[in-house]
């Protein structure tokens, strides 16, 4: 089957610890995205990566960071420097393109303990 | 920069009746517009896009959206509502191609209940 997968879909996480959040397509995507949902609220951009070895910083960037090693691949790594790390983290990949709609993998939920 | 807003956080239908979710935009050039859907604990399903052409678009389930430009809206309708309809939906619109790059901004998404 083709589409995108992210694990693990529950995270837990103590308070100082760094954890990665992965996210793999097989759609031959060149453009992923990883996107923050906090209750109440819609998708904030955290960072997109257009191309192999290239990303771009969203909207919320600070406390994450991001690596573009393979076309297939995604990763996310909320650092101990993100002070309120508890969210739904969803995954999205597209074509690139104006008028190319995104995937979205089913999301991570990852809780601070 | 583009955005979009959607006024409702809650719509309530009565199953079997039409529906109506409302989506408002704001963009410099031509929008490209799409619809989500979201069940509990699960990713972002695409529903719909309008790029250009005919101001009804039709998508999944029976959904279709109407794009007017006068009004910058894009408003999702269906005729006849689900119970399984009930859940989360998100309009987005394609940022301006900036620097080589454009991202897909989200609404803050409006809760859909249908009730039997």
């Amino acid at each position: 089957d083709g589409g995108i997968t992210q694990s693990p879909k529950y995270l837990f996480r103590k308070e100082g610890q760094n954890v990665t959040l992965s996210c793999e397509q097989n759609l031959n995507h060149d453009a992923m995205y990883w996107y923050r949902q906090d209750p109440g609220q819609g998708l904030r951009l955290i960072y997109y990566s257009q191309i192999v070895n290239d990303f771009q910083k969203g909207d919320i960037a600070e406390g994450y960071s991001v690596s573009r090693e393979k076309k297939e691949s995604f990763p996310l790594t909320v650092t101990s420097a993100q002070k309120n790390p508890t969210a739904f983290y969803l995954c999205a990949s597209s074509i690139e393109g104006k008028n190319t709609e995104a995937f979205f993998g089913q999301g991570t939920r990852l809780t601070v303990v | 920069a583009q955005s979009v807003a959607q006024p409702e956080d809650q719509v309530n239908v009565a199953e079997g009746n039409p529906l109506t979710v409302k989506c408002t935009y704001s963009v410099s050039g031509n929008p490209y517009l799409f619809w989500y859907v979201q069940y509990p604990n699960r990713g972002l399903q695409f529903l719909l896009k309008y790029i250009t052409g005919d101001n009804l678009v039709k998508g999944s389930y029976g959904f279709e959206a109407e794009f007017n430009k006068s009004q910058t809206s894009f408003h999702l309708k269906k005729p006849s509502a689900l119970v399984s309809d009930s859940a989360l939906y998100f309009c987005a619109v394609r940022d301006s191609w900036v620097g080589g790059y454009n991202k897909l901004i989200f609404g803050a998404g409006t809760r859909l209940a249908v009730h039997p």
